[in-house]
Parts: structure tokens; C-alpha cells; sequence
């Protein structure tokens, strides 16, 4: 069963846009939600993170908005920079495991 | 201040065959969680390790062990390797202090492959 479900297998974005990147979730449990970046020939590197009481944090360019109701979460990159190409994964924390999303991957060009 | 450090990078076995693949966690940290990531898949949970002890386990079968030591190092053990057993295993450090085992911080993985 998948419980984090990311349906975009990939999104290309003008440089200096706004990326928007979405992730959908079953499981009503999740307490935590992560997203990462992956760079080819590394592991994943930790972005930023919203606890589900919350409905938005942000980190300079970066911003998840988290919608309970919905169970969908979204990471918005403004302004997009040709570096922010990578995968994308989202994640969500249950009981500490984490279950991750198949990833998007992201592609702004210049 | 070095982060999650995981060895060998790359790794090449036969099909039968026993790997061991090892993990250093972040400074400050004393929980380690393994993940196998297939190609064209997100991360898959296969154990967590806190305490020397196993704490939580994913939808693995026994053939993959584990185990951590004081220091709060670890190792993955994978026993009769298959060729569906060829993917990325990554290592993620967090603490189980202040209840942030959730705020994983990942090494940058072995490259399993099986022949």
C-alpha cells in the first residue's frame, strides 16, 4: 500500500519562477512531513520539515503548506535557481520510520 | 563536523552471498535507520536501531539483520542475496532525544549490485 503518493514524475520550471511540488497522503497518522532533495550518486539531503499541527513553514526560498483535510502537501521553491534540479521526495513520519513519496524531479532551466 | 558516513560506496556480489555494509551517524546522534531505495522508487524503511537495539522494522524478510555498537555505529547484514536485492541501502542518523528519531539525516548510500 502506498501511503505517500507523489503523482508528478517530473516538473520543469523557468528559472526564477515559482516550483511548485506535490505530495498526497493516506494515512491520517503521519505526524511529521519532510521533504528531501537527491542529487544523482548521493544520498537524500534534508529540506525542510512542517509538524501536522502546523499548516505552513518556511525556510527562505523554501515553503510547505500542509492541507489535513485534504492530506496533501505541497513544497513551493520561489525563485527557482538552475542548482534546485534534483529529485524530490516527500516523506511522512510514523512512529519514527519514515515512508517516502517515489519523488518528483525537478528541472529548471536557464 | 562530519555528517552520516556509510562504506564501502560500491559493492558487487553474487547471488548467495552474504554482504555486511556499515554506517557512522551524524555527531550527536545515537539512532540509525536503514533504507533500501530500488530504482525509480522512494526509500524503503527496512530497521531502526536505538539502544543497541532493534526498535522498529519495515516489511523486510529476516535474511536482512542488523545491528548497532556503542559508539551508536552500524551495520546491515544481508544474508542469501538475491538479485532483487540490488539497490541503493541508505543510512539515516537522527536522536532519540527531545522525540526527533522522525528528523532523519541520510549518509550517502552503497550501491548494491547482485549477479
Amino acid at each position: 500500500d502506498q501511503q505517500v503518493k507523489q503523482n508528478s514524475p517530473s516538473l520543469s520550471v523557468q528559472e526564477g519562477r515559482i516550483s511548485i511540488l506535490n505530495c498526497d497522503y493516506t494515512n491520517s497518522m503521519f505526524d511529521y512531513f519532510l521533504w528531501y532533495k537527491k542529487y544523482p550518486a548521493e544520498g537524500p539531503t534534508f529540506l525542510i520539515s512542517i509538524s501536522s499541527i502546523k499548516d505552513k513553514n518556511e525556510d527562505g526560498r523554501f515553503t510547505v503548506f500542509l492541507n489535513k483535510s485534504a492530506k496533501h502537501l505541497s513544497l513551493h521553491i520561489v525563485p527557482s535557481q538552475p542548482g534546485d534540479s534534483a529529485v524530490y521526495f516527500c516523506a511522512a513520519s510514523a512512529g519514527n520510520k519514515l515512508v517516502f513519496g517515489a519523488g518528483t524531479i525537478l528541472r529548471v532551466k536557464s | 563536523d562530519a555528517g552520516v558516513t556509510q562504506s564501502p560506496t560500491h559493492l558487487i556480489k553474487t547471488r548467495g552471498q552474504q554482504v555486511t555494509l556499515r554506517c557512522s551517524p551524524k555527531s550527536g546522534h545515537d539512532t540509525v535507520s536503514w533504507y533500501q531505495q530500488a530504482l525509480g522508487q522512494g526509500p524503503q524503511f527496512i530497521f531502526q536501531y536505538y539502544e543497541e537495539e532493534e526498535r522498529q522494522r519495515g516489511n523486510f524478510p529476516d535474511r536482512f539483520s542488523g545491528h548497532q555498537f556503542p559508539n551508536y555505529s552500524s551495520e546491515l547484514n544481508v544474508n542469501a542475496l538475491l538479485l532483487g536485492d540490488s539497490a541503493l541501502y541508505l543510512c539515516a542518523s537522527s536522536t532519540f532525544t527531545f522525540g526527533l528519531a522522525w528528523a532523519q539525516y541520510f549518509g550517502p548510500g552503497t550501491r548494491l549490485t547482485v549477479t
